[in-house]
């Protein structure tokens, strides 16, 4: 349960803060990325996506944003909660290839009451 | 959890012993995926299945094979454990944005292998 976050870089922010993760990926033909979610003991949870025919996506409390000319992605939580403290990552799909994700190794965000 | 179990979610065996692990969808999408999650590693694809008798590897498949009879069941086996394969195992589903899906994979609530 705990391993999931070990040896991963650490985020720490205070509750009601924004929080901003960010994931780098390599490969120019991907056009598909997911953020999700990891709590201790419990599987990936999807968060948000975005195609790369846009530049920014919004969900609740959330915000995915693709800049493709650096290739980066950046996840914004709004008012971080304690409830949001997991590790996060992010994981891109390679356009005409096969159903296969690349994976991020994720970062721990912690949130302090 | 998008209609995945995985079973049995702990086990504990001895090096040398086979080990069968199980997922099962409800969703009826084309696509089953193994991985492993190991600290520093992240997420490892091990095999995956476009469809009921069609696998193939991934990166890390040695030691591991799998089995789709049906649509809904996708297993994963270990022939002779090793304690290199204690790890937490996640199986993953998705359906294609060509028929009808997002290409999202959603996982299952994983199994937490441990090999004595």
């Amino acid at each position: 349960g705990e391993s999931v976050g070990l040896h991963l870089p650490t985020l720490s922010v205070q509750e009601g803060d924004n929080s901003i993760i960010n994931c780098a990926y390599s490969n120019s033909a991907s056009d598909y990325f997911i953020w999700y979610k990891q709590e201790s003991g419990k599987g990936p949870q999807f968060i948000i996506d975005i195609r790369s025919n846009m530049d920014k996506r919004q969900g609740q409390r959330v915000t995915v944003l693709l800049n493709k000319t650096v290739k980066h992605l950046s996840l914004q939580i709004a008012a971080t909660q304690p409830g949001d403290s997991a590790v996060y990552f992010c994981a891109e799909k390679v356009r005409g290839g096969s159903e296969k994700l690349v994976f991020g190794k994720g970062m721990k965000l912690t949130v302090n009451p | 959890d998008a209609g995945i179990t995985q079973s049995p979610r702990h086990k504990v065996t001895e090096t040398g012993t086979p080990v069968t692990l199980r997922c099962h969808q409800t969703e009826n999408h084309r696509y089953m995926y193994w991985y492993r999650q190991d600290p520093g590693h992240g997420l490892r694809l091990i095999h995956y299945s476009y469809g009921v008798k069609d696998t193939d590897k991934g990166e890390v498949s040695d030691g591991y094979s799998v089995s789709r009879s049906k649509t809904e069941d996708f297993l994963l086996t270990l022939e002779s454990a090793t304690s290199s394969q204690t790890s937490v195992y996640f199986c993953a589903i998705s359906e294609s944005r060509s028929s009808g899906g997002t290409d999202t994979q959603y996982f299952g609530p994983g199994t937490r292998l441990t090999v004595l």
